[in-house]
């Protein structure tokens, strides 16, 4: 079974600053790993997408995040945040094989973009 | 592309009255979708998967008596709360697989109140 840490559950940020969150999993097996954002009353879109190949994996609105085996993590950054950023985000983990999957949400962490 | 309908965004209704949340991929098809239910200030919570012209899988805990899924086309799931109550009033995510793919794209959500 999978399972994921968000290890923090609220992060505080100035506009124009960078900002990292963190995400570790645990897994038996190869995994996918997924970031997803989620503005208030509304669904999850997905932010980017770890599935293979190169561990440094470029999303939508400037996010990147980083594949690390052997630290089991999926840190989530962005150079310079806006206050449009400011939501919910859920680190996400699946079985790393072809076909629909049960996806694993971590807690989530709440990113507050302070002008 | 990959864009989830979901309808009605809220829902309010009486206490021992069924409600239907409709589901529907709309630029592609979905052989999988699945149901979450989320709580304030918490992560996701996967209620049950649907596969398309055979009996949704629930997960434990879940009553699939009272949450009624139906996956009938490629791109129609619906969930169906049965005689709600108050305590059923929570925020209803669904989202659809690619077929063969193992990404999910989520819905808007649905909020419920029941009363």
């Amino acid at each position: 079974a999978q399972s994921v840490t968000q290890l923090d559950s609220q992060v505080p940020v100035f506009e124009e600053a960078p900002v990292e969150l963190r995400c570790n999993y645990s897994s038996s097996v190869s995994v996918y790993l997924f970031w997803y954002v989620q503005y208030p009353n509304q669904g999850l879109q997905l932010l980017l997408k770890y599935l293979s190949g190169s561990t440094l994996v470029k999303g939508i609105n400037g996010f990147e995040a980083e594949f690390n085996k052997s630290q089991t993590s999926f840190h989530l950054r962005k150079p310079s945040v806006h206050i449009s950023d400011t939501a919910e985000y859920f680190c996400a983990v699946t079985k790393g094989i072809q076909g629909a999957q049960k996806l694993v949400f971590g807690q989530g962490t709440r990113l507050t973009i302070n002008p | 592309g990959a864009v989830v309908s979901q309808h009605p965004s809220w829902v309010i209704c009486k206490s021992g009255t069924s409600v239907k949340i409709e589901c529907r991929s709309l630029d592609f098809q979905a052989t999988t979708m699945f149901w979450y239910r989320q709580f304030p200030k918490q992560s996701l919570m996967l209620m049950a998967t649907s596969n398309e012209g055979s009996k949704a899988t629930y997960e434990q805990g879940v009553e699939k008596d009272k949450f009624l899924i139906n996956h009938a086309s490629l791109t129609l799931s619906t969930l169906t709360v049965t005689s709600a109550h108050p305590e059923d009033s929570s925020f209803y995510i669904c989202s659809a697989s690619v077929s063969g793919k193992n990404i999910q794209y989520f819905g808007a959500g649905t909020r419920l109140s029941v009363l």
